[in-house]
């Protein structure tokens, strides 16, 4: 049973640096094909994808926030984590991580979402 | 890109079915066959219901349906049961590893 959750700060200051961990189980991400996203929702609007790493370390980003995200994983600790810089209140959203096969265009599995407050 | 378009909400009654419009452009929706539809009960993970376009995952039960037209996808939930009341979100593929999303709908059992 594949199972995702998120951990992190609920509350960060504007140009601060948020770091989110994405903690998995059920898969392994050195399995071929395999990639794990991040996506936020904040409130009353659409959700957004934000990156992905694959099994073979290839990343991609949302190319409006590129320059402000990194994300990396850690195979032996089944973990993915996200780096956002310069955080700003316009980031306060729900963040969730997803799992993704390769080959795919969509998530098949995701975590509940932790909720990220941008405030001074 | 531009975040899909939803109606914000719709409604019906138990064993009605209800329809689910998500628009987008010649860029997304129109120009590839990979919509996905996830259904999510707040406070709880998302669910993948429907993917490329008419696609149902393992468990999902045949009372839900996509399909599209043009620039628009649409999900159908027929025969609408009270757990089916939730928030749905479409997402297309947009080229160049993106993906968009749909503002989201939310489905109220009356």
């Amino acid at each position: 049973q594949i199972t995702l959750k998120e951990s992190g700060p609920t509350l960060v200051k504007p140009t601060q640096t948020l770091t989110l961990t994405c903690t998995f189980s059920g898969f392994s991400l050195s399995t071929s094909g395999v990639g794990v996203g991040w996506l936020r929702q904040p409130p009353g609007k659409a959700l957004e994808w934000l990156a992905l790493i694959y099994w073979d370390d290839d990343k991609r980003y949302n190319p409006s926030l590129k320059s402000r995200l990194t994300i990396t994983k850690d195979t032996s600790k089944n973990q993915v984590v996200l780096t956002m810089t310069n955080m700003d209140p316009v980031d306060t959203a729900t963040y969730y991580c997803a799992h993704r096969r390769g080959g795919d265009y969509h998530y098949d599995y995701w975590g509940q979402g932790t909720l990220v407050t941008v405030s001074s | 890109q531009s975040a899909l378009t939803q109606p914000a909400s719709v409604s019906g009654s138990p064993g009605q079915s209800i329809t689910i419009s998500c628009t987008g452009t010649s860029s997304d929706v129109g120009s590839y066959n990979l919509v996905s539809w996830y259904q999510h009960h707040p406070g709880k993970a998302p669910k993948l219901m429907i993917y490329e376009g008419s696609k149902r995952p393992s468990g999902v039960s045949n009372r839900f349906s996509g399909s599209k037209s043009g620039n628009t996808a649409s999900l159908t939930i027929s025969g609408l049961q009270a757990e089916d009341e939730a928030d749905y979100y479409c997402c297309s593929y947009a080229g160049g590893s993106t993906l968009v999303f749909g503002g989201g709908t939310k489905l109220t059992v009356l």
